[in-house]
């Protein structure tokens, strides 16, 4: 069965501290991965997104990801956070099948809390 | 450039009673989707449409109707409203790009729903 794991529910942070957040899938085909975030009361807006070429994807706000197919992971990194990253964030995997029709399947999310 | 535009943005139902959920994109997509959020569990989802005229069933489809107007226009119904639906209801839309490559899903600021 296909799935997307996040690994944390919740990650608190200092400001100016680095933070890694975690996302592991399982798919027997092949993938596109995606970052998303979600600000309190708002939609869903594109960080950062791996569909081919370097495994190692920069996204917006400083956020990066690097995509390792050995460990179907799909890791979300930045060096140093603001207080402003404080958002739920969530992976999200689409499957390269001829019936995918763009369909997303979505982690649990993890919460960050930025803290000063 | 207003995107993925969601009606309403809050909503109290009591129970058995019946609501449509308005979408429109106009970034001339041809896959339309919607989505419901929960906690801890991240988007789920209900129904989409590969292109306009079809419409096929999601993950959690069970409790609601779909109706994909026109190109612009996807819309959820929910016939008797249970309290089990409250939630969070995004829609999205994405652009097929070739054979099954889309563009990334841009979301609308969704529909905060409660049935008491």
């Amino acid at each position: 069965a296909q799935s997307v794991t996040q690994l944390d529910s919740q990650v608190p942070v200092f400001e100016e501290a680095p933070v890694e957040l975690r996302c592991n899938y399982s798919s027997s085909v092949s993938v596109y991965l995606f970052w998303y975030v979600q600000y309190p009361n708002q939609g869903l807006q594109l960080l950062l997104k791996y569909l081919s070429g370097s495994t190692l994807v920069k996204g917006i706000n400083g956020f990066e990801a690097e995509f390792n197919k050995s460990q179907t992971s799909f890791h979300l990194r930045k060096p140093s956070v603001h207080i402003s990253d404080t958002a739920e964030y969530f992976c999200a995997v689409r499957y390269m099948t001829t019936d995918s029709w763009g369909k997303l399947q979505f982690g649990a999310g993890t919460q960050v809390v930025v803290t000063p | 450039n207003a995107g993925v535009t969601q009606t309403p943005k809050f909503q109290v139902l009591k129970t058995g009673q019946s609501m449509t959920l308005q979408c429109a994109q106009d970034m001339n997509h041809n896959s339309m989707y919607w989505y419901r959020q929960d906690p801890g569990m991240g988007l789920r989802l209900i129904y989409y449409s590969a292109s306009e005229g079809t419409t096929d069933k999601g993950e959690v489809p069970n409790g609601y109707n779909v109706s994909r107007l026109n190109k612009r226009e996807f819309s959820l119904r929910l016939e008797s409203a249970a309290p089990s639906q409250t939630s969070v209801y995004f829609c999205a839309s994405s652009e097929a790009l070739g054979a099954g490559v889309y563009t990334e899903a841009f979301f609308g600021q969704g529909t905060r729903l409660t049935v008491v």
